[in-house]
């Protein structure tokens, strides 16, 4: 089946980088954009970005622009997200999606979420 | 990009209806049919509800309805149920250039 199995929780210290994989299976990784989202505690959701898998090509908010790097690795199905010179209100729980991939821009499977705690 | 606007909180009872509007611009909701909506749990991921501003995904209730008018898109949950308790998201494109996608900031759905 669909599924997108995101790497383990991570704790950094303030002005490190943070690395989240999101490892695809059950259908064709370069088929479909990815999309990253990020959500604070007791916060909404917030839109970080998207990948294309086939070219590389990226579309960052420009919140994260110069601060987020989206990159993947079709060999191994695999997204990752980095983020740079963390602070401590990047503590989120950081979501990969994949975008369906029509073109219509909506998130039809999730993966279950990456806890990045940032703390002195 | 500003984030979509959303009531922070709605509330119904077992089998009424309830509406979550989300406001966006000309810019985003206004120029795109592309609006998607998402339920979120406690402690769980997002699912998605609605896509294309009206569209449910196979195995969504037909309980859950989208709709949009101008700058406004609805989400609509008809008879509601008690496991309709839950965040309610909508997402809107905002054009390929820079920061193609926004969400709105969220709607807690309590039913009494």
């Amino acid at each position: 089946q669909v599924q997108l199995v995101q790497s383990g929780a991570e704790v950094k210290k303030p002005g490190a980088s943070v690395k989240v994989s999101c490892k695809a299976s059950g259908y064709t990784f370069t088929g479909y954009y990815m999309h990253w989202v990020r959500q604070a505690p007791g916060q909404g959701l917030e839109w970080m970005g998207w990948i294309n898998p086939n070219s590389g090509g990226t579309n960052y908010a420009q919140k994260f622009q110069g601060w987020v790097t989206m990159t993947r690795d079709t060999s191994i199905s695999t997204a990752y997200m980095e983020l740079s010179r963390l602070r401590s209100d990047d503590t989120a729980v950081y979501y990969c999606a994949r975008d369906n991939g029509s073109g219509s821009f909506y998130m039809d499977v999730w993966g279950k979420g990456t806890t990045v705690t940032v703390s002195s | 990009q500003s984030a979509l606007t959303q009531p922070a909180s709605v509330s119904g009872s077992p089998g009424q209806s309830i509406t979550i509007s989300c406001t966006g611009t000309s810019s985003d909701v206004g120029s795109y049919n592309l609006v998607s909506w998402y339920q979120q749990h406690p402690g769980k991921a997002p699912k998605l509800m609605i896509y294309e501003v009206s569209k449910r995904p196979s195995g969504v209730s037909n309980r859950f309805s989208g709709s949009k008018s101008g700058n406004t898109a609805s989400l609509t949950i008809s008879g509601l149920q008690a496991e309709d308790e839950a965040d309610y998201y909508c997402c809107s494109y905002a054009g390929s250039s820079t920061s193609s996608g926004v969400f709105g900031g969220g709607t807690k759905l309590t039913v009494l």
